[in-house]
């Protein structure tokens, strides 16, 4: 089993959708980041999260230390959102690498 | 925070030749990172670059391979040496000044042709 689950693996929904990108991880965290990727490989850090929720414009990202678990919500979705999602942990036992995993793909259909 | 510029952006080289990545953060930094993705797979940590020192590598990768040098707190480079079309791959740096924070570079998508 991988330390870092994220579901769905992908997704693809109409333009305005309320979108969820769950996360998964097993291990104790010192931090979990959300990062984007852009179609040609650019990656874009979103958000660090130690606790509760965090909100950017149209992106909220929240994180349940005891459940180990973190969403990512996009609202009123549009195609520009189209990317890979991917979150990452810092692990506690890790000396400050992180533990990635394995990205949500996601369309957003005009 | 950090910002961390990563050059080049992306590249399309021949095979046996070779590629330096550069990664600049614009503060001092403890920790950084490299990683490589390749296609359809997760992030997976090539090493960490150690200020004054040599890298410490993980599992499955070498330093004749992929030298790495920091010869300062706020700069690194990768190089990817001989390369062969399975090194195709997007390859991040990554900076850490506490345990709680991570900054990143924007990838470079490296093609071996």
């Amino acid at each position: 089993k991988n330390e870092v689950e994220q579901s769905p693996q992908n997704l693809t929904a109409q333009e305005g959708e309320f979108i969820t990108i769950n996360c998964s991880y097993s291990v104790g965290i010192s931090a979990l980041h959300w990062l984007q990727q852009h179609p040609g490989g650019g990656i874009v850090s979103l958000f660090m999260l130690s606790s509760g929720k965090k909100k950017h414009g149209r992106l909220i990202a929240t994180i349940n230390i005891q459940e180990k678990h973190s969403s990512l919500h996009i609202t009123a979705s549009h195609p520009r959102d189209s990317a890979v999602y991917i979150c990452a942990v810092g692990s506690m036992d890790s000396n400050y690498q992180l533990i990635w995993g394995a990205g949500t793909k996601l369309i957003i259909k005009p | 925070s950090a910002v961390i510029s990563q050059k080049p952006s992306r590249d399309i080289c021949q095979r046996g030749t070779s590629l330096t990545i550069q990664c600049q953060v614009d503060s001092q930094v403890t920790m950084m990172f490299w990683y490589r993705q390749q296609p359809g797979q997760s992030l997976t940590l090539i090493a960490t670059a150690n200020q004054g020192s040599e890298a410490t590598y993980e599992s499955g990768f070498v330093i004749d391979k992929f030298p790495i040098s920091r010869p300062n707190l706020t700069f690194s480079t990768l190089t990817v040496s001989n390369m062969s079309p399975e090194d195709s791959s997007i390859y991040l740096c990554s900076a850490s000044q506490v345990a709680t924070e991570a900054f990143f570079g924007q990838g470079t998508r490296l093609t071996v042709v």
